[in-house]
């Protein structure tokens, strides 16, 4: 089964800094996504940016985007001007094929004033 | 433009108690799935359905039962709660495949299990 790692368990970043949260995954499957979830306190599971394997290039959406390492395994997520709003957990997540999704255990993201 | 909508938002039980949390969508998604959420641990997956009349146990099953007789509904039930079973519960939909395979998750249920 596959596996997701999130090496970080809290992060922390100032305000209009940039962060890089890393994620690993270990798998044999060639076509899979992968997600960025951000939870704030609310509990709610919010998307902050999806990768297709089959794809090279980066997806970047507005201030986040990602660093897919295809070969190394490795989707970490880069926030840039960091917002006192983008304090949450963050969890990477992996779908495959067959829609079986693994999460990581997250990491927790502080944003200082 | 309700999304995925779970009921109840908080449940406590005693041990040996059963119930059913629901779980509702409304965008004609094939794919529904159950979660639980404990400290520490990002959201492992219990069951899923990839359409009406079929599931599949997903990483935890154990202690949980699911059916999916809609396109739209997909209750879980606990048939003998255990303290085990403490956790937040997220139920999500989706497209089956493809570029539409984002999930869309519910507000969550915390239930607590004494």
């Amino acid at each position: 089964a596959q596996t997701v790692t999130q090496s970080q368990p809290e992060m922390s970043v100032q305000e209009a800094e940039t962060v890089t949260l890393s994620c690993t995954y270990d798998t044999s499957e060639s076509d899979y996504y992968l997600f960025w979830y951000k939870q704030p306190p609310s509990r709610q599971m919010i998307l902050v940016i999806r990768q297709e394997a089959y794809k090279q290039q980066n997806a970047t959406e507005n201030r986040f985007s990602v660093n897919f390492q295809k070969a190394a395994k490795s989707f970490s997520l880069k926030i840039s001007d960091s917002q006192l709003g983008d304090a949450a957990m963050y969890f990477c997540a992996y779908r495959s094929w067959n829609n079986d999704m693994r999460f990581g255990a997250g990491t927790r993201l502080t944003v200082k004033p | 433009n309700a999304g995925v909508t779970q009921t109840p938002k908080f449940q406590v039980l005693k041990t040996g108690q059963s119930m059913t949390l629901q779980c509702a969508q409304d965008m004609n998604h094939e794919y529904m799935s159950w979660y639980r959420q404990d400290p520490g641990m990002g959201l492992r997956l219990i069951h899923y359905s990839v359409g009406a009349g079929i599931t599949d146990q997903g990483e935890v099953p154990n202690g949980y039962n699911v059916s999916r007789s809609t396109t739209e509904d997909f209750p879980l039930r606990l048939l003998s709660a255990a303290p085990s079973q403490t956790s937040v519960y997220f139920c999500a939909s989706s497209y089956r495949g493809g570029q539409k395979n984002i999930q869309y998750f519910g507000a969550g249920t915390r239930l607590s299990v004494l």
